[in-house]
Formats: structure tokens, sequence, C-alpha cells
């Protein structure tokens, strides 16, 4: 069975880092795109980036690139979306999901999603 | 962000069909296809149909699809409270080489 389990739950103030983290399981980690998406409170779904952890190539959304960090250990089939300085701004819940095909193929799609981890960014 | 528009929010009653569109342009919906996700309240989004008109398993054929253009629509008949969610669009846009989302629409059973 084919799973993403994210970190849970995180809170920090405004400035300080943060790395939440996607782990899966029950198929070849390496050889499907992770992709991230942010939903802000009562908002919709805003892809971010992913990532491929066979051999770490990322790309980002541009609306987010330089915002945030792409990252995978493949060794424990765990992905990660890390921020340097986090802003109010980006208290969100963040998904984890995995591309069923190859990057920006045609049909390419989401197929299984984490749960989510819930960052909150307030002083 | 968000370039598909949905309307915000759709209603109806038990066993009413509803329908929800998606409109984008021609480097998203008019040259890809275009994938519906469910999300239920508190919880992830789910991918509800793909790839022309499939479903995966355990999703009720009452969830359907269509595409014309550069706009998409999901139908959902014979409407059940356990329908009450969110829906979204999303299709893969050339342009931006980025994966883009409908701004989602929120379905009530009344």
């Amino acid at each position: 069975e084919v799973q993403l389990v994210q970190s849970g739950a995180e809170v920090r103030k405004p400035g300080e880092s943060l790395k939440i983290s996607c782990k899966g399981s029950g198929y070849s980690f390496t050889t499907y795109w992770i992709g991230w998406v942010r939903q802000m409170p009562g908002k919709g779904l805003e892809w971010m980036g992913i990532i491929y952890p066979g051999d770490s190539d990322t790309r980002y959304s541009p609306s987010f690139q330089g915002q945030v960090t792409i990252s995978a250990d493949k060794s424990i089939s765990t992905a990660y979306l890390q921020w340097s300085s986090l802003k109010a701004s980006d208290s969100a819940m963040y998904y984890c999901a995995r591309l069923d095909e190859a990057l920006y193929s045609y049909g390419s799609l989401f197929d299984y999603w984490g749960q989510g981890t819930l960052v909150t960014v307030s002083s | 962000q968000s370039v598909l528009t949905q309307p915000p929010s759709v209603s109806g009653t038990p066993g009413q069909r509803v329908t929800i569109s998606c409109s984008g342009s021609s480097s998203n919906i008019g040259s890809n296809i275009v994938n519906w996700y469910q999300q239920l309240p508190g919880m992830a989004p789910k991918l509800l149909i793909y790839r022309n008109h499939q479903r995966p398993s355990g999703v009720p054929d009452r969830f359907s699809d269509s595409k014309s253009g550069t706009s998409a629509s999901l139908a959902i008949s014979g409407l059940q409270s356990e329908d009450e969610a969110d829906y979204y669009c999303a299709a893969l846009d050339d342009s931006l080489n980025t994966y883009v989302f409908g701004t989602g629409t929120k379905v009530t059973v009344l």
C-alpha cells in the first residue's frame, strides 16, 4: 500500500527555521517525483515545487522559488520542505504528494497525498 | 495564483445533479488533461477523476467529468450528504511549467 506520512504540526516564531518531512512507503521512493502543495487557511491548493528523490533534481513554482528549499534523503525514503526564516504568512497546511508519471508529462497527476502538516507562525 | 477559475460554491438537495465548472486557458486545460480532487472537511485532497473520465477504486459513478476547449466541468448526480466537500480541478500548465489547481468549489447539500 502506497503511503506518504508527514511529520506533525509545528509552531514557530517569525524568523525561525523549520524543516518538515514526508516519508514514503509501499513503492519505489526513488522513481517517483514528490511534490509539495500549500493550503493557506480557508484557501485553495498551490503547487510549490517538486523533487525526484533518485537524483534530487528539484523544480520550484516561480511563486515559491527562493522562499523554500525542497530536498530528499533517498536512504530513508523521505522528502523535506524547509524554511530558513519563517514569516507569519507561511502559516498554512502543507501536503506532500506523489506524481504518478514523468515530470510535466501529458496527464501526469498527484495520485497519493500525505495527511498534511500544519505550520503555525506566530509571535 | 490560481489560473483555473471555479465558482466558490454550489449547492443542491439530495438526489439532485450539480455541476462545477473550471475555466482555464490554451496552455493548461486547452492542451492537457484535467484531473479532479475531492477534499473532505479536515482531510487531505483525494484523487476523484483522472485521465479522461477514470475513477479510482471506490469512487462512485455518480461523479463524471467533461471538457470542451479551455473549460472543464465535474458533475455529481444523485447528490448525497457525504458529497459535501471542496472540489478542485487541476492540470499541467505548459507555459508556466507548473501544475496548477483551480480556485476550489465548496459543495453544500441542503
